[in-house]
């Protein structure tokens, strides 16, 4: 039983250009959402979060965004650059603080 | 820099024998937590520590056993590895394991030490 799901394994996006990487969750009592970056050999970097009480958080390129009626958000990049490839994860967390992690997306972002 | 250490980064060891995994912080976070990794998964989490109050995850096999003899030290002993015990270990802390204000916690992860069962 996944509670957070990132259905596309892979992306590839053209430099410059945007990638949006996605992530559903099911469980309401979910707060508090972060993207992890993961580069092989190497453990999650902790990206950007958002809290529940907000729809959007920018960080310079980043941008998640929460649909908390769709229990959806997504991760923008923009403009992506060829450092941006890695595996990324979206997790959630609920008042316990626990993280449910999604599987991983690995994005490629080719010159 | 503060930060979280996993020795060692690759680790060997042999079917059914004994392993222990290491991981330090200089975060002084109050949590420390222990996740399983296998390839193209989820971080699976196994355990976690609030200051000396260990927490164990209702499916983490009896196999799988932690130490946090201090704030900033944490251990996974593995009494006797399977092969299906081969991953990546994952250590992470955080700050606190509360929310205030709806700000939630976030968790700074080590590099992971890949274990390897013969």
């Amino acid at each position: 039983d996944q509670q957070v799901k990132q259905n596309s394994p892979s992306l590839s996006v053209q430099e410059g250009r945007i990638s949006i990487l996605n992530c559903d969750y099911t469980n309401s009592m979910f707060d508090y959402f972060l993207w992890y970056k993961k580069y092989p050999a190497e453990g999650p970097t902790f990206l950007i979060s958002i809290s529940s009480i907000k729809d959007k958080n920018e960080d310079g390129r980043f941008t998640v965004f929460l649909n908390k009626s769709a229990k959806h958000l997504s991760l923008h990049i923009v403009p992506s650059q060829p450092g941006d490839s890695a595996v990324y994860f979206c997790a959630a967390s609920d008042q316990g603080g626990k993280l449910i992690f999604g599987q991983g997306t690995e994005l490629s972002v080719k010159p | 820099d503060a930060m979280v250490i996993q020795n060692p980064r690759y680790q060997v060891t042999q079917f059914g024998k004994p392993v222990t995994l290491s991981c330090s912080q200089t975060l002084n976070h109050n949590v420390m937590y222990w996740y399983q990794q296998k390839s193209s998964q989820a971080p699976k989490l196994l355990f976690h520590y609030y200051d000396k109050d260990f927490n164990n995850e209702a499916d983490t096999p009896d196999n799988f056993q932690s130490r946090r003899p201090n704030t900033s030290f944490c251990f996974l002993d593995i009494r006797s590895p399977g092969l299906g015990d081969a991953a990546m270990y994952l250590c992470a802390t955080s700050r606190d394991l509360g929310r205030l204000a709806g700000v939630g916690e976030t968790q700074y992860f080590g590099p992971g030490t890949r274990l390897l069962v013969l």
